[in-house]
């Protein structure tokens, strides 16, 4: 079966610090893959995703960038991290038809002090 | 650009009654709508697909209804329990996926 899996669970990082969250996806081949950033008390807001490897689209202009190095892994990055990144960060990958159904990964809280 | 409401933001109930939650989108032409739940801290478990040609979907306790000519659905949660108290979240894909903002639910033993 398919699973997702994302890391660290919790991150504290200060102002101006660089930034790298994992996602692997396993049990299926050639996913679509997302990044979502969720604020608190609001909504899922799409930042990438990518069809492939080394294909990345991405949905609002920010301090973050995406990778795709491998067919199931997805990085998101930051090179000097501001306030206004601290959110709830959450990786997710979709089947590939026109019937997507997605699943997402456990997510990660990111505190930018 | 799609837009998805959910209607109320928040809801508390006795244990036992019924749950209705409602979702609406702004653009009828949409892959399929996807009900979500999330409990606080942690990622989002799918609950119920429902596609576009599909009318409604069952899981359970669970009966999710899709009316796409007029951009609503609604989430009906049958004889709610304590354990049901999470953020239930509906997503429209019309290729992407576009999110509610959830409906916190709490329901009191």
């Amino acid at each position: 079966s398919q699973t997702i899996h994302q890391w660290p669970a919790t991150l504290v990082q200060p102002v101006g610090s660089p930034l790298s969250l994992e996602c692997t996806v396993e049990g299926t081949s050639n996913p679509n893959l997302y990044w979502y950033r969720q604020a608190a008390g609001r909504g899922l807001q799409l930042l990438f995703y990518s069809v492939g490897i080394g294909q990345i689209s991405s949905e609002v202009p920010q301090n973050l960038s995406a990778s795709r190095p491998q067919d199931r892994q997805f990085i998101l990055s930051s090179k000097k991290l501001l306030l206004s990144d601290s959110g709830f960060y959450l990786c997710a990958w979709g089947e590939v038809t026109d019937n997507e159904k997605m699943f997402f990964g456990s997510g990660t809280q990111l505190s930018v002090l | 650009k799609q837009e998805v409401t959910q209607i109320p933001a928040a809801l508390s109930v006795p244990e036992g009654e019924n749950l209705v939650l409602n979702c609406s989108f702004t653009d009828s032409a949409i892959y399929n709508l996807q009900w979500f739940r999330q409990d606080p801290g942690k990622g989002l478990t799918s609950l119920l697909l429902i596609q576009s040609s599909q009318r409604e979907q069952t899981s359970g306790r669970l009966n999710a209804s899709l009316d796409k000519s007029s951009g609503r659905s609604t989430l009906y949660i049958a004889a709610s329990q304590p354990g049901d108290s999470a953020t239930y979240l509906c997503a429209v894909n019309d290729y992407k996926l576009s999110f509610g903002a959830g409906t916190t639910v709490t329901v009191r033993a």
